[in-house]
């Protein structure tokens, strides 16, 4: 069974500009959770989609979005990009994000920089 | 608020013994992580805990205690290839992990 893939990989943008990154869950896997990754605040929580809803938010501005797709593939939105926003974005997917104890997968990430 | 520490960076030597802990404060409690991260590379799961006490797994244990608000992760028999950074996160909410900032270990020989 292939894993969650993440594309692009590498992705370099400047200030100003808008991004979107994508995540492939494993197949069957409905809830995608999105994290940012920096060295300074290590993994944080983005967001979590299920059937195509958002149904968790962490704490970060109105300029990251997202979605989910029928077929449980998400998109992430960062606009007007800021310095502060080079980081890895880490997708990850569940079964049904509903049971706890569930693993959450994580992909290879796509790692951004902003100049 | 959310508040999970652990240490920075450890060193430990090929076929040791090494306990990485993590404490937690969160405002909800449904089962706490460990997860694997080589450097460039996306976190692996290591272990889950819901339960006080602890879950072995090879050469990996795992241990909570939930009224402590505190883990450890055990490494046994340590290999080169272990060499990583360990990331406690703890699930508080639905499906929303709350990492710490991770533990980067270094395996010498």
């Amino acid at each position: 069974k292939a894993g969650v893939t993440q594309t692009p990989r590498y992705l370099i943008k400047t200030r100003g500009q808008q991004v979107t990154l994508s995540c492939s869950p494993i197949s069957g896997h409905r809830s995608v959770s999105w994290y940012q990754q920096t060295p300074g605040q290590g993994l944080q929580f983005l967001f979590e989609y299920f059937s195509e809803t958002q149904r968790n938010k962490g704490n970060f501005p109105g300029r990251f979005s997202g979605r989910q797709f029928s077929n449980s593939r998400s998109e992430m939105n960062v606009s007007t990009l800021e310095l502060g926003d080079s980081a890895l974005y880490l997708c990850a997917s569940s079964l049904t994000g509903h049971l706890y104890q569930e693993t959450q997968y994580f992909g290879p990430g796509t790692r951004l920089l902003v100049l | 608020g959310q508040n999970i520490d652990q240490p920075t960076e450890m060193t430990a030597t090929e076929g040791a013994i090494v306990q990485i802990n993590c404490t937690y404060q969160t405002s909800g409690f449904n089962g706490l992580f460990w997860y694997q991260q080589h450097a460039g590379e996306a976190p692996t799961f290591l272990s889950y805990n819901v339960l006080d006490g602890l879950e072995e797994k090879g050469r990996f244990s795992s241990f909570l205690s939930r009224s402590k608000g505190y883990s450890y992760l055990l490494l046994k028999e340590l290999q080169m290839k272990d060499s990583a950074s360990y990331l406690c996160a703890v699930n508080n909410a639905g499906n929303m992990l709350t990492f710490g900032g991770g533990t980067r270990l270094m395996v010498k020989p």
